[in-house]
Formats: structure tokens, C-alpha cells, sequence
């Protein structure tokens, strides 16, 4: 069965500093993989997705992701965190039947002043 | 353009009543997705509509949970005697495309639903 977990429940990083939020994966065959971030009270939006092709995907409010096959893994990165981009954030995969997401159990950022 | 909708916002209740969620999907999706999220956990899938029809009910818990779209655009997520566990938000999502996966799907605000 697909599956995916987020080590990490809650990280902390000082405003400025470089975020990696990681993510692994179970599926059998190609994933498809996104990214979205909820902040309070809100719902989820969307922030990158990888279907094929390049391995290192361009998201929006500058964040980026990298599929490594080999390691099962499509870990969040951003090179200086903004204090608004405290939130928390999940990784999803596509299961097989008909596009229903499974999320991981989210992981949560805080930013330092 | 508008995007996903959901009402009521907020739903207080008590333990075996009935209540009704709905969605609005954005405008020419033909696909749409419940889920459920408790607190400090990711969405669970419920239920998946492709048009009129539920394509993949295996979400749903028990068979007091149960959902329609019978114009292929609205849909209601109805809950029988409501039991304290499913006090959570209740997420829908609406995608251009739902077979095969290759659709983003969108998500409303969700509905916070506590029962007493």
C-alpha cells in the first residue's frame, strides 16, 4: 500500500537561515508527489508537484523540491525562510485508484526572529 | 476565478445528530474529493466523484458517513448520529482531471465540525 511519512514533526529554523523539510514514500510504480502548506485556520495550498521529467521541481513563494528515486524521497527545501512562512506543511502522493491523495502526518515549522 | 467552497465554516452538534457538509468544486471540475483531518494528523481520504458518480468510496468509515453529487457539481457529505470521533475538519477538493492522478486538486477552507 502507498504511504508516506515526514520524520519530522515540529522544526524550528531562524528567519534567514535554509529550510529542508524531508519526505518518503512507498509506491510501486512512478509517483506522482506534491507539496502543500496550511497555515491556521486555512486550507491547503498548493505549493509544487512532480509528475516526470526534471527531477528538481520549481514551486511557488520560493520553494523547490528534488525526486530521488533511489531514496524514495521528495524533500522541501528553501534557501532563507521568511518569518510568514511559518505553517505546517505535508507531502502527498497519488494512490493507485483514481487520483485520492495520502498525506503524511505533516510537519511543522516555526521561524526564530 | 472562485475557488473551492465549503459551508458551513463551523458546525457544533451533539452526539447523535444528523448534519449535513457541502462543497462547491471550482467550476468545470469534473472531479471531486472529501477527506477528513483530525487534529495534528494529515487529510484522510473519504470519497472521490468522477461527474455524478462515486468512483472510490473506500475512504468512508461506516455507513453513517455517505456523500452525493447528483448534478456533477455540488456535493454533500452527510453524517448519521454523529459520535464525538468525528469531530474534525472536513476537507473537500475539486481537480480538472481525476482518473490517472495527473490533476492538482484544489481544497476549500474546510468545515470544523464538533460534536458534543
Amino acid at each position: 500500500a502507498q504511504s508516506v511519512t515526514q520524520p519530522d514533526i515540529h522544526i524550528t529554523v531562524s528567519e534567514g537561515a535554509s529550510l529542508e523539510l524531508r519526505c518518503n514514500y512507498s509506491y510501486g510504480a512512478t509517483p506522482y508527489l506534491f507539496w502543500y502548506v496550511q497555515s491556521p485556520g486555512q486550507g491547503l495550498q498548493l505549493l509544487l508537484k512532480y509528475f516526470s521529467g526534471d527531477t528538481l521541481v520549481q514551486g511557488i513563494k520560493g520553494f523547490e523540491a528534488e525526486f530521488k528515486r533511489s531514496q524514495s524521497s521528495f524533500n522541501l527545501r528553501k534557501p532563507s525562510v521568511h518569518w510568514s512562512d511559518a505553517a505546517e506543511y505535508f507531502c502527498a502522493v497519488v494512490g493507485n485508484q483514481g487520483g485520492k491523495l495520502i498525506f503524511g502526518q505533516g510537519t511543522e515549522l516555526s521561524v526564530k526572529p | 476565478g472562485a475557488g473551492v467552497s465549503q459551508t458551513p465554516s463551523n458546525k457544533v452538534t451533539e452526539k447523535g445528530k444528523y448534519v449535513e457538509l457541502r462543497c462547491d468544486p471550482i467550476s468545470g471540475h469534473t472531479a471531486l474529493y472529501w477527506y477528513r483531518q483530525s487534529l495534528g494528523q494529515g487529510p484522510e481520504f473519504l470519497i472521490y466523484f468522477q461527474g455524478t458518480g462515486a468512483a472510490d468510496d473506500s475512504g468512508l468509515p461506516n455507513d453513517r458517513f455517505f456523500a452525493v453529487r447528483p448534478e456533477g457539481s455540488v456535493s454533500t457529505l452527510k453524517i448519521q448520529r454523529t459520535e464525538r470521533g468525528d469531530s474534525a475538519v472536513y476537507l473537500c477538493a475539486s481537480s480538472l482531471i481525476g482518473t490517472g492522478g495527473a490533476g492538482t486538486q484544489y481544497f476549500g477552507p474546510g468545515t470544523r465540525l464538533l460534536v458534543l
